[in-house]
């Protein structure tokens, strides 16, 4: 069966500080890879989709990067993080050509102080 | 493009009685449409979805959907809410063509009280 781990599970960061959040999906071959914000009080917000290695789609201009380096790794990254960053992140997988459903990781907690 | 509705960012219920939470969607093409529950500090789970079958779908947790194309709904319901069902729940709609990207709405947060 297919699994999806992401990590770290929390984090507290200080602005200008580097980020990195990782994810990895097992059990699959070539998924559609997404990373969600969720803000506090507010729906989900699509930042970044991939449909292969090194193909990334942004959602969103903003102060954030992804990568996927490998076929079931996806990296969320920034150089330096802003105040407005804070938020639970979330990664989730898609089958390519399927309906579009989604399966979800565990999330990611960043509180930027 | 496609879009989501939710009616209700707060929907309060008695245990015991009916759950209705309400989505509205926006689609140019034949949608696929999807509810999904999230609990405190977890990801998202798949309760249910349409993808052009049965227009009433039945999901986990004793959950309902009925797809109706003239009112362009996807409302949930469930006949007697249990204090477990509270949670925030996010409808979503992909269009059917190519790449599958899904739209979801700002989530109900559903309250249960004894």
């Amino acid at each position: 069966s297919q699994t999806i781990h992401q990590w770290p599970a929390t984090l507290v960061q200080p602005v200008g500080s580097p980020l990195s959040l990782e994810c990895t999906v097992e059990g699959t071959s070539n998924p559609n890879l997404y990373w969600y914000r969720q803000a506090a009080g507010r729906g989900l917000q699509l930042l970044f989709y991939s449909v292969g290695i090194g193909q990334i789609s942004s959602e969103v201009p903003q102060n954030l990067s992804a990568s996927r380096p490998q076929d079931r790794q996806f990296i969320l990254s920034s150089k330096k993080l802003l105040l407005s960053d804070s938020g639970f992140y979330l990664c989730a997988w898609s089958v390519q050509g399927g309906s579009g459903e989604l399966f979800f990781g565990e999330g990611s907690r960043l509180t930027v102080l | 493009a496609q879009s989501v509705t939710q009616l209700g960012s707060h929907v309060s219920v008695s245990e015991g009685a009916l759950v209705l939470l309400r989505c509205n969607y926006s689609s140019s093409v034949p949608p696929y449409l999807f509810w999904y529950v999230q609990y405190p500090n977890q990801g998202l789970q798949l309760l249910l979805k349409y993808t052009s079958a049965a227009t009433l779908v039945k999901g986990i947790n004793g959950f309902e959907a009925e797809f109706k194309k003239s009112e362009t709904s996807f409302h949930l319901t469930k006949p007697s809410a249990h204090m477990s069902d509270a949670a925030e729940y996010f409808c979503a709609v992909s269009e059917n063509t190519g790449f599958q990207k899904l739209v979801f709405g700002t989530g109900t947060r559903l309250l249960v009280s004894p």
